[in-house]
């Protein structure tokens, strides 16, 4: 099954602990990306990649880290979370070629819910 | 001013009505345009997507870009219970740089 996986589904952290939050994706697609989502804001970008070892900012990448090393793997480190990285955190990808070349987000993954206290 | 307003709702409609959905913009450089359903506690579902203007019809569904306006609609016929969800307008330039709205949440009544 064609799936964008991430983990954990859930996380409470406290402020400072280094954190990494993972995405797997099985449909060998060169584009992912970050985003979070918050009430009345909906998603921001945080960081994108195009392919295997090219990454670059969204609009909201102050705090966050990412790589990609792997093209099935793009992880998000949180080097010294703090509360206002609570938030709900998808990962998408996509192969954006031919006439979807628009589509750089077309599978999501399920999210994961972070609190930083 | 966000580059993209989207009305939050909450809308609610009874069963088998016309859903009406838009979207403005102020970027006149976005030329892909897209929808998303996202269910309580699931990832966004790309529904619908668009190049430039005109018009786009998916079974129930017919997206409508209007770029001398700067505005979007997502139109759902017959709705159903099932089709209650939160619905983002997305859009983009030639690039990697996605904005969404901010989601309107659709309840269809029984």
């Amino acid at each position: 099954e064609a799936q964008v996986t991430q983990n954990p589904r859930y996380l409470i952290t406290v402020t400072g602990k280094k954190l990494t939050v993972t995405c797997s994706q099985n449909m060998n697609h060169e584009y992912m990306s970050w985003y979070r989502q918050d009430p009345g804001l909906g998603l921001r970008q945080i960081y994108y990649s195009m392919n295997v070892e090219v990454t670059d900012k969204g609009d909201v990448p102050e705090g966050y880290k990412v790589s990609r090393k792997e093209k099935r793997n793009f992880p998000l480190i949180l080097e010294s979370p703090s509360p206002n990285q609570t938030s709900l955190y998808f990962c998408a990808s996509s192969t954006p070629t031919g006439a979807a070349r628009g589509v750089t987000e077309a599978f999501f993954g399920q999210g994961t819910r972070l609190t930083v206290v | 001013q966000k580059e993209v307003e989207q009305d939050p709702g909450p809308l609610s409609v009874p069963e088998g009505a016309i859903v009406s959905l838009n979207c403005t913009y102020s970027n006149s450089a976005f030329q892909y345009f897209m929808w998303y359903r996202q269910y309580s506690r699931k990832g966004p579902e790309l529904l619908m997507y668009t190049y430039s203007s005109g018009n786009k019809e998916d079974g129930r569904f017919t997206a409508q870009v209007d770029k001398s306006s700067k505005y979007i609609s997502l139109f759902i016929r017959d709705s159903q219970p099932s089709d209650s969800a939160t619905y983002l307008c997305a859009m983009k330039e030639d690039d990697y740089k996605l904005s969404f709205g901010a989601g309107t949440t659709v309840t269809v009544r029984a």
